[in-house]
């Protein structure tokens, strides 16, 4: 059964940093591309960052480029977003997903984490 | 940057009711269009894949078509489980977008 389980969301100040983790499990991580996804509170989702499967091409929205690093550790089955010099307006729920094709990523996403909050505010 | 816009911004149907939602793209993403299901406090659900494709587990009652701009969802009979709030993916140029979203409530 394919699990993802995200952690590393709270309340952070502006300016300030944070790491999120996701933990993959049921599947053989390091064929699939993952992705973070993001969900301003009462809105709609925001793809934020892609990573492929070997780690070696990574994507990233406008809103975040300079400021956030998408990385995979293959060797721990775990996907890391770090968020630097956030703003108010990256609060919002924050998913991991799973790429539904192996190999040959789709960038459709098949598996969703429950998301983590991260919440910046003074 | 590839926009979608999803119409209507809501939708209030009955059960047993056929829902029909849209999807256009600011310019043409071929059939590289998804759809997903999102209900209050769960994760979104892949439900079609390349414009037509339904993805594994996702009932007949759900289908989707078009190609270039134009994408439709349909939903051909609502059972309760589907009132949600839907939204469109393209994933043929960086950076992926999703549509605003449609939500289907309860009339």
């Amino acid at each position: 059964e394919v699990q993802l389980l995200e952690s590393g969301g709270g309340l952070i100040q502006p300016g300030g940093s944070l790491r999120l983790s996701c933990a993959a499990s049921g599947f053989t991580f390091s064929t699939y591309a993952m992705s973070w996804v993001r969900q301003p509170p009462g809105r709609g989702l925001e793809w934020v960052s892609s990573i492929s499967g070997s780690g070696g091409s990574t994507y990233y929205a406008d809103s975040v480029k300079g400021r956030f690093t998408i990385s995979r550790d293959n060797s721990k089955n775990t996907l890391y977003l770090q968020m630097n010099s956030l703003r108010a307006e990256d609060t919002a729920v924050y998913y991991c997903a799973k790429d539904k094709r192996a190999m040959a990523a789709s960038y459709y996403f098949d598996y969703w984490g429950q998301g983590t909050l991260v919440t910046v505010s003074s | 940057e590839i926009v979608l816009t999803q119409s209507p911004a809501t939708l209030s149907l009955s059960p047993g009711e056929r829902a029909t939602l849209s999807c256009r793209a600011s310019q043409s993403v071929s059939n590289s269009l998804a759809w997903y299901q999102q209900k209050p406090g769960q994760a979104p659900r892949l439900l079609i894949y390349d414009a037509s494709n339904r993805a594994t587990g996702i009932p007949a009652s759900f289908s989707g078509s078009g190609s270039g701009t134009d994408f439709t969802l349909t939903i051909s009979s609502l059972e309760p489980e589907d009132f949600a709030v839907y939204y469109c993916q393209q994933r043929i140029n960086w950076p992926l977008t999703f549509g605003g979203g449609t939500k289907v409530e309860i009339k």
